[in-house]
This record gives C-alpha cells, structure tokens and sequence, in this order.
C-alpha cells in the first residue's frame, strides 16, 4: 500500500530564512508526487508536481521540490521564506491515472520575524 | 472565473440529523472528489465519482452517500450514522486525463453539536 510521512508536525522558521520541509514516500512503482498548501480555514492549493523528467520541480510562490528516487523522498524547500507562507503543508503521492492520491498528515509552518 | 464551490462554509446541526453539503464545479472536469480532514490526520477520502452517474467508496464511506447526476455536482449527505461528523470536509475536482492533479474547494466546516 502507498503512504506518504511527513515526519514534522510543526516547523519555525525566521522571516528571510531557508526553509526544507521533509516527505517521504512508499509506493512500488514510479510515483506521481504533488506539494499542497492550505492556509487556515481554506482549500488546498497545489504548489507543485512531479510526474517524470526532471528531479527538481519548480513550482508557485518560489518553491522547489527534489525527487530522489534512492531515499524515497520528495523534500520542499524555498531560499526565503516570507511571512505570508506561514501555512500547513501536505505531501501526497499516487501512481497516476485514476489511482488514489494519498495525502501525508501535514507540516505545520510558523513563520517568526 | 472558474472554480470549485462549497456551501456553505459553516454548518451546525443537531445530532441525529442528516446533512446535505454541496460542490459545484465549473471547470468541466470529470471526477470529484470528498475528503474530511481532522487535525494531524491529513485527508482521508471518503468517495469519489469519476463519471456522471458513477461513484465508489473511499477509505471511510461508513456513514456518509454521495450523488452524481450532473458533471458539475456532487453532493455529500452526512447521516446519523456517521459516529462522528463533526469535521473539515473538502470536496476536489480533476480532469480525467490528469486525474492526479485534484483542484479543491474553499471547504465545509460542519459542527453537530
């Protein structure tokens, strides 16, 4: 069965900090992988994907994503981070077509000044 | 503008009653999506509908039924038999050639109180 982990809960950054939010995933063949953030009380939006071809992802509002097939992860990372970014943060993973999307429980961010 | 919509965003009901909480899509995408997120346990599917008139049970069907009459519908009735409905419900949308990438509504906080 496919699972993602998001092995933290809650991270601080300072305002103008790097930042790297850790995903790791499970799933038997090629994954497809997507970063999702939701801001309180909201939806989801998609910040990125990652379907074949390039490892390294670009995506909205200045985030990247990794894939590293050897270690099973799909980290997001962003050079500097803004207030405005404080929000929750899902890593999901599926194995494309119609196939179940699983979400990863979430990585909370605050961001300090 | 399109989108996804959810009505309303908040909704209070006595226990023991059903509730109805609504997604209309207007960006002609084929499969629809409810999930309920509860804090630190990410989203879990509850059904999904990948064609008018079609749909199947997610990982926690129990207590809940769905519809799809039209493609831009689909609706999520909350029974008395769900033990605890008291959650964050999100409804998404894809394309049915890129099924993975789920758009998502505003959401639905229902409290039963």
């Amino acid at each position: 069965a496919q699972s993602v982990t998001q092995p933290d809960i809650h991270i601080t950054v300072s305002e103008g900090a790097s930042l790297e939010l850790r995903c790791n995933y499970s799933y038997g063949a090629t994954p497809y992988l997507f970063w999702y953030v939701q801001s309180p009380g909201q939806g989801l939006q998609l910040l990125l994907k990652y379907f074949s071809g390039d490892t390294l992802v670009q995506g909205i509002k200045g985030f990247e994503a990794e894939f590293k097939r050897s270690q099973s992860s799909f980290n997001l990372r962003k050079p500097s981070v803004h207030w405005s970014d404080a929000a929750e943060y899902f890593c999901a993973v599926s194995g494309g077509g119609y196939q179940k999307v699983t979400f990863g429980t979430g990585t909370k961010l605050q961001v300090i000044p | 503008d399109g989108g996804i919509t959810q009505s309303p965003k908040y909704l209070f009901r006595k226990e023991g009653q059903n509730v109805t909480l609504s997604c209309e899509q207007n960006l002609n995408h084929d499969a629809m999506y409810w999930y309920r997120q509860d804090p630190g346990q990410g989203l879990r599917l509850i059904y999904y509908s990948q064609i008018v008139n079609d749909f199947q049970k997610g990982d926690i069907a129990e207590g809940y039924s769905v519809s799809r009459e039209k493609k831009e519908s689909f609706p999520l009735t909350v029974t008395s038999a769900q033990k605890n409905p008291t959650a964050f419900y999100l409804c998404a949308s894809a394309r049915g050639r890129e099924t993975d990438t789920q758009y998502f509504g505003p959401g639905t906080r229902l409290t039963v109180l």
